[in-house]
Parts: structure tokens; sequence; C-alpha cells
């Protein structure tokens, strides 16, 4: 069945350096691919998403990669700070009976002082 | 403030005594959906509601029921709770049936003895 694999589970980062979070998909026909971070606590939060139609989309400190022909995207949050500790899901939406979400395993992201 | 809801935050039962957890969205939102959160699993699917009086099941909906008879609510039932419906439970809503751009509720962390 459709599937979003996401690497890595756990990533320690110092505190202004970069992140990367990884996730590839088996549904080639997925087209929406977005980006949730879940703090302690709370429910998740879409922080950004990317349409098959663009290979990478900004928003100040985050940014989300594209590669279609390898059915691969990725997370990148630059000059990390604290409030960037929390789970991160990456998801995409597939088609069979009927289109949904599938959601990655999660990322728990620590930033070290 | 716009925002989903969820009842209760903290639920701790016996096996076989029914529950309802309820969710409510003050955002006029068409989908709603319920999931569940497990370690390593991410968030997986239970049941959907398109619209009002329109269900389907998810993923995981064996030994879970939904209804959607208003459109801002959507309760989550479990008839007969067993163990292994111990879990993170969250409720979803989106503006469009298209299940993009979801709203999560808080959670409702569940225990069944």
């Amino acid at each position: 069945g459709e599937n979003v694999e996401q690497h890595p589970s756990t990533l320690s980062v110092q505190e202004g350096d970069s992140a990367v979070i990884k996730c590839t998909y088996s549904d080639s026909a997925s087209n929406y691919f977005p980006w949730y971070k879940q703090e302690l606590g709370k429910g998740p939060q879409l922080i950004i998403d990317i349409r098959s139609n663009v290979g990478e989309k900004k928003d100040q400190r985050i940014a989300v990669t594209l590669n279609k022909t390898a059915k691969h995207f990725s997370l990148h949050i630059t000059e990390t700070q604290p409030e960037d500790s929390a789970v991160y899901f990456c998801a995409a939406k597939v088609y069979s009976s009927a289109s949904k979400i599938i959601f990655g395993s999660g990322t728990r992201l620590s930033i070290r002082p | 403030e716009a925002q989903v809801t969820q009842n209760p935050r903290y639920l701790i039962t016996v096996t076989g005594k029914k529950l309802t957890v309820t969710c409510s969205q003050n955002m006029n939102h068409e989908y709603m959906s319920w999931y569940r959160q497990d370690p390593g699993l991410g968030l997986r699917q239970i049941y959907y509601s398109m619209n009002v009086e329109v269900t389907d099941k998810g993923d995981v909906p064996e030994g879970y029921k939904v209804s959607r008879k208003e459109k801002r609510n959507f309760p989550l039932i479990l008839e007969s709770p067993s163990p292994n419906q111990t879990s993170l439970y969250f409720c979803a809503s989106s503006l469009s049936g298209s299940n993009e751009k979801l709203f999560f509720g808080s959670g409702t962390q569940l225990s069944v003895l």
C-alpha cells in the first residue's frame, strides 16, 4: 500500500546550525506534501506545504524541496533556534479509492544551546 | 479564536466501558477527521467526514464509531475499549473536503486498563 518513510527519527543540532529531515513516498500520483510541527503537549500544526508543480518553497527560515522523479522531499530549517525543538511530520496526499493524507513516522528535533 | 476543541484531554478507563471523545470546531469547516498517534507509527487516520451525515473509514477504523450530525461536531465513540486502543488521539478539520491544511485539536491521551 501507500506509505511515507521519514528519516531520521531523532535529530540533535547545535543552535544556529541547519537541520534537514527527509521523506520518501510511494504513490507516484501524490501531488501535495505538507509538513507539520508538533510541540510538546499540543496538536500538530501546519508549517509549510508544497505542491508537485514546484520544486522548492521557502518561508523565512524554513524551506521544503521536492524531487518528483525520485519521489522524495525534504524540510530544511536554517539558523535553528530553541523554539524549533519539536516533533516534525511529513505527509503526502495519496489517491486510492479516495484521496487521503498519509503521515511519516515523525522526527524529534532537539536544539542544543 | 479559531480552534478545534477536544475533550477530555486525559482519560483512563477499563476494558469494555463505552466512552466518547468529543470534538468541536468553530471555523465552519467541511472536513473533519480522527487520528491516533502511536510511537514510531506517526498519525494514522481512524475515520473522516467530508460533510454532515457523510462519514467514511480511514486506515484503522476497527473498534471505533463516529457520527456527524452537525457540521461543527464529530465525536469519536469506543463501544468496547480494549488495551490496544491506548493511544493519543487527535481530531482535525479543514475548510474544504480536500483534507489539506488540517487544523488539529490538542489531543486526548487515552489509557485502557
